[in-house]
């Protein structure tokens, strides 16, 4: 099977800005989670999404937001772009059944830079 | 609240030493403990789980976890270490009730000597 993938993998941008993010998940994988990872903070959990609905949200603004479309791929969206939104962001996918126990599989992440 | 603890910023070993990179968790309930790696400019990958059973889980490239429930830890540990082993190590616990969510350890680089 293909693993998680992530598009794009570089992203420049400008504070003030929006900025999509997408990622494919495994085949057959129905949750997505999404992950911001900064050498400060470390890995913090944005979201995740199970059959187009979040099923859990972190501690972020409301200006990060995502969606999961019906064939479980999943964009993340953030608006007016911080210089502290500047991570890399890594979508992970898993079956969904079984939360607690599944493993999640990680994309490559997207790095995002802002300026 | 659910949380991990790496107690050691960076673990340096010789090759062909054992390695024990340190992990230590509260949960409230039964704990779902990770282990994943992180190379350079590149995603996480998983190297094994505890759910149940033995305390001892092997997972992949040659590691292993011991799950010590007296002592809330979870060390991952490998017999004899390659310099391809170096990289950014993340212990991770799964949150409460019915969730998806990865509460993550900050990370312990290892460094793997020649």
């Amino acid at each position: 099977k293909a693993g998680v993938t992530q598009t794009p993998r570089y992203l420049i941008k400008t504070r003030g800005q929006q900025v999509t993010l997408s990622c494919s998940p495994i085949s057959g994988h129905r949750s997505v989670s999404w992950y911001q990872q900064t050498p400060g903070q470390g890995l913090q959990f944005l979201f995740e999404y199970f059959s187009e609905t979040q099923r859990n949200k972190g501690n972020f603004p409301g200006r990060f937001s995502g969606r999961q479309f019906s064939n479980s791929r999943s964009e993340m969206n953030v608006s007016t772009l911080e210089l502290g939104d500047s991570a890399l962001y890594l979508c992970a996918s898993s079956p969904g059944g079984r939360q607690r126990q599944e493993t999640q599989y990680f994309g490559p992440g997207t790095r995002l830079l802002v300026l | 609240a659910q949380s991990v603890a790496q107690p050691e910023d960076q673990v340096k070993v010789a090759e062909g030493n054992p390695l024990t990179v340190k992990c230590t968790y509260s949960v409230s309930g039964n704990p779902y403990l990770f282990w994943y790696v992180q190379y350079p400019n590149r995603g996480l990958q998983f190297l094994l789980k505890y759910i149940t059973g033995d305390n001892l889980v092997k997972g992949s490239y040659g590691f292993e976890a011991e799950f010590n429930k007296s002592q809330t830890s979870f060390h991952l540990k490998k017999p004899s270490a390659l310099v391809s082993d170096s990289a950014l190590y993340f212990c991770a616990v799964r949150g409460s009730s019915n969730t998806g969510k990865l509460i993550f350890g900050q990370g312990t680089t290892l460094q793997v000597k020649p």
